[in-house]
């Protein structure tokens, strides 16, 4: 009954592959993200999507790419993987406006690039 | 646009102590607060949040926050913590009418025996 998953949980890769990192959701949310988490702890949102359209979109190199097929799923793909792209990796949802605001978080992807 | 800023990055503290973990944001909207907090190698869950109303908010975990619009900050508190509180705590700051919600720096509890 896990509310927010990921999946891989560790991620281990060469410098220039493609990876792909998945979430879903089944707490009936409309809206989902992902953030970055580096070594400091600090936390930076990459996308948002409501409803599958993209809402935010920060400053990310075109190697990230969000895609979300549906409501409860919005998966990340990133070409050529750089070192600096080793962080872990959240992705959340939130309920519709008139909700309660609050983020739900999954447990997180370590991606690390060798 | 918001920001926050959490003023301490590390707090050490004795376990049955009281705790205060001080967070401040700036904003030229009404805002929404919240505080996280995060285990290791774990996902940020909701402690608390302010929406509107009472400023004195009570969370999970024994732990309450103080909403004060005045002197824009919203300190989080404890009064007697235990080992298990040792953890990374996230302040964070929503416009009432936008999408994205801005997280503080993070502080890390640190409860000592």
């Amino acid at each position: 009954d896990t509310a927010v998953s990921q999946t891989p949980k560790y991620l281990v890769t060469q410098m220039g592959n493609d990876k792909s990192i998945k979430c879903e959701q089944n707490l009936g949310h409309d809206t989902m993200y992902w953030y970055k988490q580096d070594s400091k702890k600090f936390l930076k949102i990459m996308f948002s999507y409501n409803n599958k359209e993209l809402i935010i979109n920060e400053t990310v190199p075109n190697r990230f790419s969000p895609k979300s097929p549906d409501k409860a799923h919005l998966n990340l793909h990133i070409n050529s993987l750089e070192l600096g792209d080793s962080a872990v990796y959240f992705c959340a949802s939130s309920p519709p406006s008139g909700g309660g605001h609050e983020q739900y978080f999954g447990p997180g992807t370590r991606l690390t690039v060798t | 646009a918001q920001s926050v800023t959490q003023l301490d990055s590390q707090v050490p503290v004795f376990e049955e102590a009281p705790v205060e973990l001080r967070c401040n944001y700036s904003s030229s909207v009404s805002v929404y607060l919240f505080w996280y907090v995060q285990y290791p190698n774990q996902g940020l869950q909701l402690l608390l949040k302010y929406l509107s109303g009472s400023t004195l908010v009570k969370g999970i975990n024994g732990f309450e926050a103080e909403f004060n619009k005045s002197q824009t900050s919203f300190h989080l508190r404890k009064p007697s913590v235990h080992i298990s509180d040792t953890a990374e705590y996230f302040c964070a700051v929503k416009g009432t009418g936008g999408f994205k919600t801005i997280f503080g720096a993070g502080t890390r509890l640190f409860v000592k025996a």
